[in-house]
């Protein structure tokens, strides 16, 4: 059972325009919820986060996107560079005992073409 | 600056032999957790701990073990490895359950 999904496996932007990843979740009591991006061979880095008590956070050409009722989040990438082609995971956290656990999704893989 | 720290990077272990995948932060993080990634899987949670003698399992816990000694460390065990846990394994630590996690740069393991 799959809490967290990204249904879009891959996604083709041109350099300059918007990149849009989407992410939905199935479990209300996710109420944190973060983008990394993940480059070959190394560690995914943390790139933006939201709060549910939000419904939109912004850090320079990144802007995440919350929409409680419909259990959706997006990150929207604008410009979009060459130096952004990489896997983008959400995840999403929450606590149903007092302790928190991170859940991610599959991820989706963006490639900017110059 | 070290952050997260995984040893080994790579490894190659046979079927039904024993190893323990090493994990240090010196962030001074009370929650560290273990990932499996695989393709098409995206992150999968193993186990994880929200501080000192403290562990939980996570999403896919099956052929792993974890204890939590102090707070730095973070050992994953497989006692007897099969060829399904070929994977890359990425130990993450964060100082909350509400701030971003901090993630190693991951050890490729082979079960052949």
């Amino acid at each position: 059972d799959q809490q967290v999904k990204q249904n879009s496996p891959s996604l083709s932007v041109q350099e300059g325009r918007i990149s849009i990843l989407n992410c939905d979740y199935t479990n209300s009591m996710f109420d944190y919820f973060l983008w990394y991006k993940k480059y070959p061979a190394e560690g995914p880095t943390f790139l933006i986060s939201i709060s549910s008590i939000k419904d939109k956070n912004e850090d320079g050409r990144f802007t995440v996107f919350l929409n409680k009722s419909a259990k959706h989040l997006s990150l929207h990438i604008v410009p979009s560079q060459p130096g952004d082609s990489a896997v983008y995971f959400c995840a999403a956290s929450g606590t149903t005992s007092g302790t928190y656990k991170y859940i991610f999704g599959t991820g989706t893989r963006l490639k900017v073409l110059a | 600056n070290a952050g997260v720290t995984q040893t080994p990077k790579f490894q190659v272990l046979k079927t039904g032999q024993s190893m323990t995948l090493q994990c240090a932060q010196d962030m001074n993080h009370e929650y560290m957790s273990w990932y499996r990634q695989d393709p098409g899987m995206g992150l999968r949670l193993i186990h994880y701990s929200v501080g000192a003698g403290i562990t939980d399992q996570g999403e896919v816990p099956n052929g792993y073990n974890v204890s939590r000694s102090t707070t730095e460390d973070f050992p994953l065990r497989l006692l007897s490895a099969a060829p399904s846990q070929t994977s890359v394994y990425f130990c993450a630590s964060t100082r909350t359950g509400r701030t971003e996690a901090f993630f190693g740069q991951g050890t490729r393991l082979t079960v052949v």
